[in-house]
């Protein structure tokens, strides 16, 4: 099973469309949570951290289900810039030194908005 | 820098080829960071410096793959003996300690003929 799986997609919404996007992780000790974007053949970068309460930034929402080990992030009003691939990122955080701080990606959701 | 500094952006080498990958990451970041991805595929840890500690070299996937960080700064990513396999775009990422966000290069695109 992979330490991180999402649905690869990929999804093709009209404009102003609402869509949303799961993610689980494998690893119950994982401690951190976040939402990257990339755009083709560019970098990712970070879109939004994941917080327990769930949080919300402008039309884009996530939350988190710890019991579930469930991640999710959706997006409002969808706009023709959204168009990227979504990447779901664990960090599990601890270990031996409290050095293990990388962060684990998935493979992404691919994610077209249509005019 | 103002961002992470990656070079080269794009690199062909002959199969069995050394080759050095550089990464300049943003002042003041103590983490560092190596993945690579493949084509359509994500990202995969390589390996990790914080500060002056000994690097987590634990995504490394073979032992012609190494990497150096020199005062604390500037890294560099060597993969020795180079394979069609080692094809890929190599990202560099760096974070304050305390934050795990990170903020990625442009990547070196590194093609094995």
């Amino acid at each position: 099973r992979k330490e991180v799986e999402q649905d690869p997609g990929p999804f093709n919404v009209p404009e102003g469309a609402t869509v949303a996007f799961n993610c689980t992780y494998s690893n119950s000790a994982s401690q951190s949570f976040f939402w990257y974007r990339q755009d083709c053949r560019k970098e990712p970068k970070l879109l939004m951290s994941v917080y327990s309460s769930g949080n919300e930034d402008g039309r884009f929402t996530a939350q988190l289900n710890r019991a579930s080990q469930y991640i999710s992030l959706l997006i409002r009003d969808s706009k023709l810039s959204d168009s990227a691939t979504y990447l779901c990122v664990v960090n599990i955080g601890g270990g031996p030194s409290g050095s293990a701080r990388q962060l684990t990606f998935g493979s992404g959701t691919q994610l077209t908005v249509l005019p | 820098g103002a961002g992470v500094s990656q070079s080269p952006s794009n690199k062909v080498t002959e199969k069995g080829k050394d080759v050095e990958l550089r990464c300049d990451p943003i002042s003041g970041h103590t983490a560092l960071y190596w993945y690579r991805q493949s084509l359509g595929q994500g990202l995969e840890f390589l390996i990790y410096f914080q500060g002056n500690s000994a690097p987590d070299k634990s995504g490394l996937p073979s032992d012609r793959f190494s990497a150096e960080r020199t005062g604390g700064s500037v890294s560099t990513l060597t993969i020795q003996r180079t394979q069609q396999e080692d094809s890929a775009v190599y990202l560099c990422a760096s974070s304050p300690f305390r934050d795990y966000g990170y903020t990625f290069g442009s990547g070196t695109r590194l093609t094995v003929v």
